[in-house]
């Protein structure tokens, strides 16, 4: 299996400011790799794919970089939305596995 | 447009069995690969299993291996997770996902349905 270890745990940052996320893979997981954000009681919202990619309807201000095992992902100027937990997947191979997530503070 | 609809959470006592579904809406059912991830209260996702298009193969992670079985039930375009010998660590909201196309990634998601294991 996989292990996905994301850092910091919590990152406080102000709105306008840049955010940079990280993900390290214990395996080689090549650029099968997504980043998904996560408000309160609501379901995970997909960002990145194939570790560079954005989704359908993401702004440009999310950006994913990154190939082997390790990742970045970056916000360059927050928006007061996007204050929310933020998670890496890889899909490498099964399982699939999560990062624990990186909460992004006020 | 895709929906992802769960049901069949509820309290239940170590050791005991619970049955969820997912029942899908909105694409060919038969052209995806399907997911299962779970969330504790407080705590990070949690990749549980996936199946096949034709449900021939399947994939849990280490902890429900023996316990969990997913299926599907192409017929009524409907996902299921029959969850055996329930731990209290079991306890989490367990979230349907689709799986896109030609990647593992999961732009779908069901609203969740919320398993307590509890005595």
């Amino acid at each position: 299996e996989i292990a996905m270890t994301q850092s910091p745990a919590t990152l406080s940052v102000s709105p306008g400011e840049r955010a940079t996320l990280s993900c390290r893979a214990s395996q080689r997981v090549i650029n099968n790799l997504a980043w998904y954000q996560q408000k309160p009681g609501q379901a995970p919202r997909l960002l990145i794919y194939g570790a560079s990619t954005r989704a359908t309807g993401i702004p440009a201000r999310f950006s994913g970089s990154g190939s082997g095992t390790e990742f970045t992902l970056t916000i360059s100027s927050l928006q007061s939305e996007d204050f929310a937990v933020y998670y890496c997947q890889q899909y490498r191979s099964w399982p699939y596995t999560f990062g624990q997530g990186t909460k992004l503070d006020i | 447009e895709v929906q992802l609809v769960e049901s069949g959470g509820g309290l239940v006592q170590p050791g005991g069995s619970l049955r969820l579904s997912c029942a899908a809406s909105g694409f060919t059912f038969n052209n995806f690969w399907m997911t299962w991830v779970r969330q504790a209260p407080g705590k990070g996702l949690e990749w549980v299993a996936n199946i096949r298009q034709d449900g021939n193969e399947k994939y849990y992670m280490d902890s429900v291996k023996g316990r969990f079985t997913i299926s599907r039930d192409t017929a009524k375009n409907s996902l299921h997770l029959q969850m055996d010998s329930l731990r209290a660590g079991d306890t989490a909201v367990y979230y349907c996902a689709r799986q896109d196309y030609g990647s593992g990634s999961y732009s779908y998601w069901g609203q969740g349905t919320l398993v307590t294991v509890s005595s």
